[in-house]
């Protein structure tokens, strides 16, 4: 059961556009995201997260956006630049588990490959 | 560089084989996480470590164990290797136990042939 969704597995941006890059959740549990990136042959990268009290956070060219009741959200690349080109991993996580001492897991989903072309 | 350490790279073998994987946290970090990450798929949570005692665990198969030392770095033994162990695995350290952001290593390529 795949909990964490990326719809996109790919998506192609101009330089200087938004890139928007989506992301659904099934488990209402989860209260944490967070946004990673990924070049070939290195680790995940952390990018930004965002809490559930929160409906948006800015960082620079990237904001998240959180829509509870959808139970989505969002990274914003603004503007994108050939550098962002990656793949882009969403991953949620609940206190729940932390709280009762359930540890820190993170559930990711299956990426999306953003080519930022000149 | 995140300051994570994974060794090897690169690791092909044999069918009913074992390998072990190691990684060294950041410094200062106490726990450790494993994800396994095979083709097209997202990262798996397999098992997270904290101060050397096993905090969570995941989809963590039988064949599979792990530790962490008084170090604070981590092995992943994988045994009985079957074709569809080929994976990258990766693992990441945090400060605690708490919200706090996962930093990944490098990963480790493994092939079963």
């Amino acid at each position: 059961d795949q909990q964490v969704k990326q719809n996109s597995p790919s998506l192609s941006v101009q330089e200087g556009r938004i890139s928007i890059l989506n992301c659904d959740y099934t488990n209402s549990m989860f209260d944490y995201f967070l946004w990673y990136k990924k070049y070939p042959a290195e680790g995940p990268t952390f990018l930004i997260s965002i809490s559930s009290i929160k409906d948006k956070n800015e960082d620079g060219r990237f904001t998240v956006f959180l829509n509870k009741s959808a139970k989505h959200l969002s990274l914003h690349i603004v503007p994108s630049q050939p550098g962002d080109s990656a793949v882009y991993f969403c991953a949620a996580s609940t206190s729940i588990l932390i709280l009762t001492g359930g540890g820190n897991k993170l559930t990711f989903g299956t990426g999306t490959q953003l080519k930022v072309e000149l | 560089d995140s300051g994570v350490t994974q060794t090897p790279k690169h690791l092909i073998t044999a069918t009913g084989q074992r390998v072990t994987l190691r990684c060294s946290p950041r410094s200062g970090d106490l726990s450790v996480y494993w994800y396994q990450q095979s083709l097209d798929q997202g990262l798996q949570f397999l098992i997270q470590y904290y101060n050397g005692e096993e905090r969570a665990k995941g989809n963590i198969l039988e064949r599979f164990s792990a530790q962490q030392f008084p170090d604070l770095h981590s092995e992943l033994n994988l045994s009985s290797l079957e074709l569809g162990d080929s994976a990258l695995y990766f693992c990441a350290s945090s400060v605690g136990t708490v919200r706090e952001t996962q930093y990944f290593g490098p990963g480790t390529r493994l092939l079963v042939l």
